[in-house]
């Protein structure tokens, strides 16, 4: 069964540096997203993403997150200088369409920043 | 923002016995409903969904029921089996527009003893 996949599994990285999250959704996709969980806390929309824009973004996606999609293949989540609050696990998810089109997620990206 | 409660952090049942996992919400545009499981150190995993036009949808061991008038969910998987032993999140989402975001609930941690 085709599935979304996420580089890198866990990043370190210290406060104040730039990270980028890597993702492949599913192949014929057309709708990809990115959310958060926060140790202990719920899963937590980010962004949306289709037709090469951002749809839609929650108030945490503020001037330091960015969203691309570099190629036909990956969609990238990048965190321009990272703060400690920002420690998460970040999942990738993409769906065919929307409304009763499930979003199918990926193993997600431990972020730890130090 | 507790739009999609989920009010049992845990929940722990005998093999072969039923599991009830109960949602509630309070946003009455939401009209799509999701189940997901989560495994440690994997990304949600879609289960089964239903609309707001039905009050019930079942495939194989899972069924959701929906009770729009109590805003409730309830995710029943029989038999119950010791594989089935993950965090199951509750998910709603409103399909109106030209995307969708999922607000998920906190999550119930399931125990299926052997």
């Amino acid at each position: 069964e085709p599935e979304v996949t996420q580089t890198p599994s866990h990043q370190v990285t210290q406060m104040g540096q730039e990270v980028i999250l890597r993702c492949v959704p599913i192949s014929n996709h057309l709708y990809f997203y990115w959310y958060r969980q926060i140790l202990g806390q719920k899963v937590e929309f980010l962004v949306s993403f289709y037709n090469n824009e951002i749809s839609e973004k929650s108030e945490i996606f503020d001037d330091q997150f960015s969203v691309e999609r570099p190629d036909g293949s990956n969609f990238t989540l990048k965190i321009r200088s990272t703060k400690l609050e920002d420690s998460a696990m970040y999942f990738c998810a993409s769906s065919l369409g929307t409304g009763a089109s499930p979003l199918h997620f990926g193993n997600g990206t431990r972020l730890t920043v130090t | 923002d507790q739009q999609v409660k989920q009010n049992s952090p845990s929940l722990s049942v005998q093999e072969g016995r039923i599991s009830i996992l109960n949602c509630d919400y309070t946003n009455s545009m939401f009209d799509y409903f999701l189940w997901y499981k989560k495994y440690p150190a994997e990304g949600p995993t879609f289960l089964i969904s239903i609309s707001s036009i039905k009050d019930k949808n079942e495939d194989g061991r899972f069924t959701v029921f929906l009770n729009k008038s109590a805003k409730h969910l309830s995710l029943h998987i029989v038999p119950s089996q010791p594989g089935d032993s993950a965090v199951y999140f509750c998910a709603a989402s409103y399909s109106g527009g030209s995307n969708y975001k999922l607000t998920f609930g906190k999550g119930t941690l399931l125990t299926v003893n052997p």
